[in-house]
């Protein structure tokens, strides 16, 4: 089991241009969550999928938005990039119901730089 | 009432010591808390989580205290090892909110050896 993939590793990107972010879930799971970590803080939450559909979306703006696929993997896109983006992009995959099956296993994140 | 506070930011102790991690939160219905640990250029993995209907668990030398009147929990890493070097989070999440995770800001620990 190769566990919550993502790719890019890392992304170099200017201010205005849009980026997307890929991941795959661990087998066996079904929700994709998607965090944004800045350095030195703890992950935000961003949205979560669930059969295709977003499920829960933390406070940020429509510039972010993301897709699920019916293989469970998913997209985050960010429209518009500003520097304030620069992160790190997180994430994780869960099954359903309650604890442990929603545990949130994390993927090891894509490097966003803005310049 | 969202929010998890978390301290110390930092934290150095000597191997063999006691680390202890704290955690404050205000929201009453959060009914989940894990513990993630991050090193660097990795993801967050769990360590060990607990349910409000329990004041502690045991995981190895991972132990977590739950004090659900005062709305704080603690992270307690016994015979802490240099291998524990790390940044820990401590998190928290609602059912009811498809137990999306509210994560306090971390604190970085150091183990001398």
């Amino acid at each position: 089991d190769a566990g919550v993939t993502q790719s890019p590793t890392h992304l170099i990107k200017t201010r205005g241009q849009q980026v997307t972010l890929r991941c795959s879930p661990k087998s066996g799971h079904d929700t994709v969550s998607w965090y944004q970590q800045a350095l030195g803080q703890g992950p935000q939450f961003i949205f979560q999928y669930y059969e295709e559909e977003e499920r829960q979306r933390g406070n940020f703006p429509d510039r972010f938005s993301g897709h699920q696929f019916p293989n469970y993997s998913s997209e985050l896109n960010v429209n518009a990039l500003l520097l304030g983006d620069s992160a790190l992009y997180l994430c994780a995959s869960s099954g359903t119901g309650a604890p442990p099956y929603n545990e949130q296993f994390f993927g090891p994140g894509t490097r966003l730089t803005v310049l | 009432q969202q929010q998890v506070k978390q301290s110390p930011q930092s934290l150095i102790v000597q191997k063999g010591g006691i680390s202890i991690i704290n955690c404050a939160y205000e929201n009453t219905a959060f009914d989940y808390f894990p513990w993630y640990q991050q090193f660097p250029g990795k993801g967050p993995a769990l360590l060990i989580a607990i349910r409000p209907d329990v004041s502690e668990k045991k995981e190895g030398r991972f132990t977590i205290s739950f004090n659900k009147s005062a709305k704080q929990f603690s992270l307690h890493i016994m015979d802490s090892q240099p291998g524990d070097s790390a940044t820990y989070f401590c998190a928290a999440s609602i059912e009811d909110s498809s137990y999306k995770l509210i994560f306090g800001s971390g604190t970085r620990l150091l183990v001398r050896p």
